[in-house]
Formats: structure tokens, sequence, C-alpha cells
């Protein structure tokens, strides 16, 4: 069946590091995936969508590669700061499944 | 735009009483979702809907929910009847085709 799996369920970062988060599927060939935020108590935000032809993306101090071959993708924040604390969610293609997500803390 | 509008914010209700959730998405979008999110299960799929019409309800749990969407503008969730275990966060998304969910508040469901 296919299945999603996020690298851990909690990730603890000291601030001006880089976080990286790990996605992994299974049975599955999308044609994209995307990565969204979740703080508590709210609904997730949409923050990146790779494609398969595309192997890097990036958006301000958040980067996204996408490995068609090792069936993952890492999720990159560079120079973390509190605020980035929040679980991240992955979704490969646009519908069906979301990965049970990393929560990640960064420390000060 | 005032982003995927969903209602009510909370929800308290005794077993075997109906629930209804409602949904507005964002003008313009072609796709729209409904999700539940418990600790356990994370955030599951219940059914989306393309252009008004379902698309793909196999995440629905049993007969006793129902999801309907009569115009591009408005859809509902309905449960009949509630149990302790249907309490979780629902969420409502919707989107462009290939394009990231823009997902509502949610609806936090209590069943006693």
């Amino acid at each position: 069946s296919q299945k999603i799996e996020q690298n851990s369920e909690a990730l603890n970062i000291q601030e001006g590091k880089t976080a990286t988060l790990t996605c992994n599927y299974t049975n599955y060939s999308p044609a994209y995936l995307q990565w969204y935020r979740q703080d508590p108590g709210r609904g997730p935000v949409f923050l990146l969508l790779i494609r398969e032809n595309e192997k890097e993306k990036r958006k301000e101090r958040l980067k996204v590669t996408f490995d068609t071959t090792l069936k993952q993708s890492l999720f990159h924040i560079t120079a973390s700061q509190p605020a980035d604390s929040a679980t991240y969610l992955c979704a490969p293609d646009d519908k069906i499944i979301f990965g049970k997500g990393t929560r990640l803390h960064i420390l000060p | 735009d005032a982003g995927v509008i969903q209602s009510p914010r909370h929800e308290v209700t005794e077993m075997g009483q109906e629930v209804t959730l409602r949904c507005k998405p964002i003008s313009g979008h072609d796709y729209l979702f409904w999700y539940r999110q418990t600790m356990m299960r994370g955030l599951e799929l219940l059914i989306y809907f393309n252009n008004n019409v379902p698309i793909d309800d196999s995440g629905m749990p049993e007969d006793r929910f129902s999801a309907k969407m009569p115009n591009a503008s408005f859809s509902t969730l309905k449960i009949q009847p509630s149990e302790p275990r249907d309490s979780a966060v629902y969420f409502c998304a919707s989107s462009w085709p290939e394009g990231g969910q823009f997902f509502g508040p949610g609806t936090r469901l209590t069943v006693l």
C-alpha cells in the first residue's frame, strides 16, 4: 500500500543552524510533492510544491529537493529561527495522503 | 479573499445527534477537500470534490458520514448519528488543479 514516512516525530535544532526534514514514500510515483506548515490549533499552510522534473526549489530560507530514484524529498530551513518551530507535513501529489509530520523545535 | 471559511469553529454534541459542518472554499478553486485530524491517525482525507462532483469518497469512515457540494461556494459534511470516536478536528481545504491546498481554520468536534 502507499506509504509516507517523515523522518522523526520531533526534531530539535539550535537557532541559526539548518534544519533538515525528510519525507520518504513507497509504492508511489508522485508527479509532484508538497510541503506544509502547521501551528497548534490551526490548519496546515502550504509552503512549497516541487515537481518530479525539478531537482530543487527555493523560497526565501526554505529549500526543497525531490529525488525520484530514492523516493525521497528533503526540506531545509536555513538560518533557523524560533518562529520556525511548528509541525511540517509532506504530501505527495495533491490530494491523497499526508505524512504524520515532523515537530520541529528551534532552540534559542 | 477571506480564505476558506468553516463553521462552526467548535461543536460539542451528544452521542446520537446529527452534526453538520460547513465550508466555503476560496472563489475560483476547482477542488474541495474534507479532512479529519487526530493525534493518533494524523491528517486523513475523507472526500474530495472537483467542480462540485465527488471524486473519491473512499476515506469516509462509514455510512454515518455524508458530504455534499450543491454549488461552487458551499459544502457540508454531515455525521448522523455521531459517536464519541468521531471526535476530531475537521478541516476543509480548496485548491486549483496541481496547486497547493488552502486550509480552513477547522472545526473541533467533541462528541460526548
